[in-house]
C-alpha cells in the first residue's frame, strides 16, 4: 500500500535554531517527492519538488534531501524565524497517471 | 504572483442543505482540483477536472458532490445535502501542465465549512 510517514508528529524548538524534518515513503512507482508548508487555516505552499535523480534541493533556509534508495527524504530548517511555524508536509507522486501522496505532516512550532 | 481565490472563507450550513464552493484558479492553469481536510487530519485528494470534464475521483466524491466550471474563470465544488462529516476545510488547487508530473499545484486558501 502507498505510504508517506512524516516524524516527528510534532516539533518546538527555539527561534534561531535549526531543526530536521523526516519522511519516509514506501509508494510505488515514483516521480517525484514533494513537501509543503501549511501555515494554519490556510491553503500548502510548495517548498520544493524533487525527482529520483536529485539528491538535494534548497529554497532560501529550506534544504530538502532525497535518498530513492533507502526511500527517505528530510526538510532541514536552518536559523528557524518565528513565520516557519507551520505544518510541514511531505508528499510523493507515482506519476502524472496517479493522485499524490500525502503524508500526515509535522506541527513546527518556533518559540521566541 | 497569481493565485488560487476561494470564497467564501467560511461557510456554515445546516445539515441537508446544499453548499457552492468558488475557486478561480490561476488564468493560464488548465487542471483544477478539489481537495478537503478534516481538522488535524491528511489533505484528501476529491476530484480532479480537465477540458470541462471529471478526469479523476475518489471514493469520498459520492453523489453528493458536482464539479463545474461554469465559465472561463470560476471552479466551483457543490454539495447537494451536506451531512455533519462533510465538515472540513475545501481547497482548491491548480497546475498549468499535469503532464509535466513535476510542475507545482497552487493552492488556496481554502473554504471552512461547518455543517450544524
Amino acid at each position: 500500500k502507498n505510504q508517506v510517514e512524516q516524524s516527528p508528529q510534532s516539533l518546538i524548538i527555539l527561534e534561531g535554531k535549526n531543526c530536521t524534518l523526516q519522511c519516509n515513503y514506501t509508494v510505488s512507482p515514483f516521480s517525484n517527492l514533494r513537501w509543503y508548508k501549511q501555515d494554519t487555516g490556510r491553503g500548502p505552499v510548495s517548498l520544493t519538488i524533487m525527482t529520483f535523480s536529485e539528491n538535494t534541493k534548497s529554497n532560501g533556509r529550506y534544504t530538502a534531501t532525497l535518498d530513492a534508495d533507502t526511500k527517505q527524504s528530510s526538510l532541514h530548517i536552518t536559523a528557524s524565524q518565528l513565520s516557519d511555524s507551520a505544518s510541514y508536509i511531505c508528499v510523493v507522486s507515482p506519476g502524472s497517471n496517479y493522485q499524490l501522496i500525502w503524508g500526515a505532516g509535522t506541527k513546527l512550532i518556533i518559540k521566541p | 504572483e497569481p493565485e488560487v481565490t476561494q470564497t467564501p472563507s467560511h461557510q456554515v450550513t445546516q445539515m441537508g442543505q446544499e453548499v457552492i464552493l468558488r475557486c478561480v484558479p490561476i488564468s493560464n492553469h488548465l487542471y483544477f482540483y478539489w481537495y478537503r481536510q478534516i481538522l488535524g487530519q491528511k489533505v484528501e485528494f476529491l476530484v480532479s477536472f480537465y477540458n470541462n470534464e471529471i478526469s479523476e475521483k475518489s471514493e469520498i466524491f459520492d453523489d453528493q458532490f458536482s464539479v463545474e466550471r461554469p465559465d472561463g474563470s470560476n471552479f466551483t465544488l457543490k454539495i447537494r445535502s451536506t451531512k455533519l462529516e462533510d465538515s472540513a476545510m475545501y481547497f482548491c488547487a491548480s497546475r498549468a501542465d499535469r503532464l509535466i508530473d513535476n510542475s507545482p499545484l497552487h493552492f488556496g486558501n481554502g473554504t471552512r465549512l461547518t455543517v450544524t
